[in-house]
């Protein structure tokens, strides 16, 4: 299976900050990567898909780039809503998988 | 929109079958796959499988010789089965909605349920 393994685990930051999320996989997947962003107690919500496609209905702060085995997740300017756990996704083999995730927590 | 809900038991004994049913809503069930996702508490998201309206399935590896999953299309709902369950398998179970392709690379999730808790426990 391919590892994906996200930097940092956690991440301490303020409203208005500009964050970066790292998520490397253990072999190239090309652009077939999917951010998502959990809430306590709620379900996932896809933020990006195709590394760098902004899901409708998601503020145009977030932003995907990368591609092969590195890629990042980044929101230009935190808002309150914004502090979650993120996970990325590989799609490209079989099975797919997550990463650990990291939790964006405010300062 | 469309929208999804799992419901089954929140508590199964060890070595018994796990059953959830998914119910989606707002929308047809026909022409996308649709999956089932687990997360234990705290932990990250695994994969466990999916199946397309015509009853086609791909399952992890991991899980494959232990899970079963149906579709009834006239009812729009979708079903997880588990069986020889463990204390390993107690976690949040989501169901969601994939893509319309065969080709897993399009499969990312989106909607999702709203995830039900399940416990193995005598």
């Amino acid at each position: 299976d391919i590892q994906l393994t996200q930097s940092p685990s956690f991440l301490s930051a303020s409203v208005g900050d500009r964050v970066t999320i790292t998520c490397r996989a253990s072999q190239g997947i090309s652009s077939y990567l999917a951010w998502y962003q959990q809430k306590p107690g709620k379900a996932p919500k896809l933020l990006i898909y195709a590394a760098s496609t902004l899901q409708s209905g998601v503020p145009s702060r977030f932003s995907g780039s990368g591609s092969g085995t590195e890629f990042t997740l980044t929101i230009s300017s935190l808002q309150p809503e914004d502090f979650a756990t993120y996970y990325c996704q590989q799609l490209n083999s079989y099975p797919q998988t997550f990463g650990q995730g990291t939790k964006l927590e405010i300062k | 929109q469309v929208q999804l809900q799992e419901s089954g038991p929140g508590l199964v004994k060890p070595s018994e079958t796990l059953s959830l049913t998914c119910t989606v809503s707002g929308g047809s069930i026909s022409s996308y796959y649709w999956s089932w996702i687990r997360q234990p508490a705290g932990k990250g998201l695994e994969w466990i499988g999916r199946i397309y309206t015509s009853g086609s399935t791909n399952y992890n590896p991991s899980l494959k010789s232990r899970v079963t999953m149906s579709v009834d299309t006239s009812k729009n709902q979708f079903s997880l089965k588990l069986s020889s369950v463990t204390a390993a398998d107690t976690a949040v179970y989501y169901c969601a909605r994939g893509g319309q392709d065969y080709d897993l690379r399009y499969n990312w999730f989106d909607p999702w349920g709203q995830g039900t808790l399940v416990t193995v426990s005598s």
